[in-house]
C-alpha cells in the first residue's frame, strides 16, 4: 500500500462544476503539499497545509490531521483546470517529499 | 523572482554523449533538488543539495553526476545514460532542506531522450 494514496485517479468534469480530490496518506507528517502539472511537464506549487483551510481565487484546500486527509476542491471549473494533480507529504522524519500518484483531471467546455 | 528556470527544455542525446542540465534559482533558497519523473508517474528523487554540499543521494547510478557551484545554480551532468533513463528532469528549490514546514518551488523541467 501506498503511504501517500489519492483518488480518484483520473476525473472528468463539465466545465462549471465542482470538483473534490482527495488524499490519504499514512505517515505522520509536518507539512501536505498540493502540487498542479500541466501536460509539457512544469509543476506548479498550489498549497502547502499543516492544519485547516486555505483557499485561492477557486481553489481550497483542507486538512484533517487527526483523520490522515486531504481534500483540494475547485469551485466553477474551467478547461484550463485540466492538468494532473498531486498530493505530497513531508514527514516529520525527514526532509523530503513522498508523492501520490496523481489524479488526472479534464474538464470539458 | 519566485521563478526556477531549467535549460534546455529538451535533450535528445545518444548513449555515448556528455551533456548537462542547468537549474537556476534568485530566491536566496539554499537546498535545491533534482527529481526524475517518468510518464504518468509521481516525480522520483534523486539528489538534494542543502548550503552547496550533497546532502542526499538516492543511490542514483554514477552516470548522473550533480553538481552545485554556487546557491544559484545546480547542475547534472550526464554521460553514457541508457535509453531507460529518457524522462522529464525537474528541478526545485527550497529554503533550507532540513526545517520540514518548507515550500519547494519547482522548475519546468528538461524532456530528456536518450537514444
Amino acid at each position: 500500500k501506498n503511504e501517500v494514496e489519492q483518488s480518484p485517479q483520473n476525473l472528468t468534469a463539465q466545465e462549471g462544476e465542482f470538483i473534490t480530490i482527495n488524499c490519504s496518506y499514512s505517515v505522520g507528517i509536518s507539512a501536505l503539499h498540493w502540487l498542479q502539472q500541466h501536460p509539457g511537464g512544469g509543476i506548479v506549487s498550489l498549497f502547502m497545509l499543516s492544519s485547516g483551510k486555505k483557499k485561492h481565487g477557486r481553489l481550497i484546500a483542507t486538512i484533517n490531521i487527526q483523520e490522515k486527509h486531504s481534500s483540494l476542491h475547485i469551485t466553477a471549473s474551467h478547461p484550463r483546470d485540466s492538468a494532473v494533480y498531486i498530493c505530497a507529504v513531508r514527514r516529520t522524519s525527514g526532509s523530503r517529499l513522498t508523492f501520490g500518484e496523481g489524479t488526472q483531471l479534464t474538464v470539458n467546455p | 523572482d519566485t521563478e526556477v528556470t531549467q535549460t534546455p527544455k529538451h535533450l535528445v542525446m545518444g548513449m555515448t554523449n556528455k551533456k548537462s542540465l542547468k537549474c537556476e534559482q534568485h530566491m536566496g533558497h539554499r537546498a535545491m533538488y533534482w527529481y526524475k519523473q517518468k510518464a504518468k508517474k509521481p516525480p522520483e528523487l534523486m539528489f538534494v543539495y542543502s548550503y552547496e554540499k550533497l546532502s542526499i543521494n538516492e543511490s542514483v547510478p554514477s552516470r548522473f553526476s550533480p553538481e552545485c557551484p554556487n546557491s544559484s545554480l545546480l547542475n547534472l551532468h550526464l554521460h553514457a545514460l541508457q535509453p531507460e533513463d529518457s524522462a522529464l528532469y525537474l528541478c526545485a528549490s527550497s529554503q533550507v532542506d532540513m526545517i520540514s514546514y518548507n515550500e519547494q518551488f519547482f522548475g519546468p523541467g528538461t524532456r530528456l531522450t536518450v537514444l
